[in-house]
């Protein structure tokens, strides 16, 4: 089973109006961290936001926040007020802990947002 | 600098050579990471160093794929006897230990292509 599920392949926003992108999970660690990043067509990995699943606060970072549902599994980035430079392709991540020795980030399909003029 | 830094950007080669990728990692992070990223797809986990523990070599494809670290400085990732599905983009990261909520912070990653 996939382990992190963004169903989205494109989304397209019209600058200034605010977008959800799509993620869900599955895990049966108590512990573990959602991350979203963003990956411009220039191909470095930028951090945007970070939830904890024992956070009971959405996490917010600038125009970046984070709609966490813990009963659903769902942990979508919503991006206010879109910009051009948001054009982008979108990624969600968790990091487990108790049963991933690695640490390591297992990541999604990634959803390609495209802001319009 | 700052950031993670990667070498080469680019790297073209033939089927069959070896290639040897460099990481170096922001200072003071003593988790290391190596994803590989295909062309429209996602990262996928290779292999993971925490400190001077045994790397978790899990993710790796083949045992043509190996990877060292020093300590907690730069790391090396080599590929022997390339083939054509080793193409792609080869990215590390870093982060400060290995705790859920340290996000990683990754290079710009170095795009391999086999010939």
């Amino acid at each position: 089973a996939q382990k992190i599920t963004q169903t989205q392949p494109g989304m397209f926003v019209q600058e200034k109006e605010a977008v959800t992108l799509d993620c869900t999970y599955d895990t049966s660690d108590q512990s573990y961290g959602l991350f979203w990043y963003k990956q411009p067509s220039s191909g470095e990995m930028i951090f945007l936001i970070y939830q904890g699943s024992y956070d009971e606060q959405n996490a917010t970072e600038g125009r970046y926040s984070l709609n966490f549902q813990k009963a659903r599994k769902s942990a979508n980035l919503v991006i206010s007020a879109s910009q051009l430079g948001d054009s982008a392709m979108y990624f969600c991540a968790m990091r487990e802990v108790l049963s991933g020795s690695a640490r390591q980030l297992t990541f999604g399909s990634g959803t390609q947002l495209t802001v319009l003029p | 600098g700052a950031g993670v830094s990667q070498s080469p950007s680019n790297k073209v080669t033939e089927k069959g050579k070896d290639v040897e990728l460099r990481c170096d990692p922001i200072s003071g992070h003593t988790a290391l990471y190596w994803y590989r990223q295909r062309l429209g797809q996602g990262l996928e986990f290779l292999i993971y160093f925490q400190g001077n523990s045994a790397p978790d070599k899990s993710g790796l494809p083949s045992d043509r794929f190996s990877a060292e670290r020093t300590g907690e400085s730069v790391s090396t990732l080599t590929i022997q006897r390339t083939q054509q599905e080793d193409s792609a983009v080869y990215l590390c990261a870093s982060s400060e230990g290995q705790y859920s909520n340290q996000p990683q912070h990754f290079g710009d990653g170095t795009r391999l292509s086999i010939l």
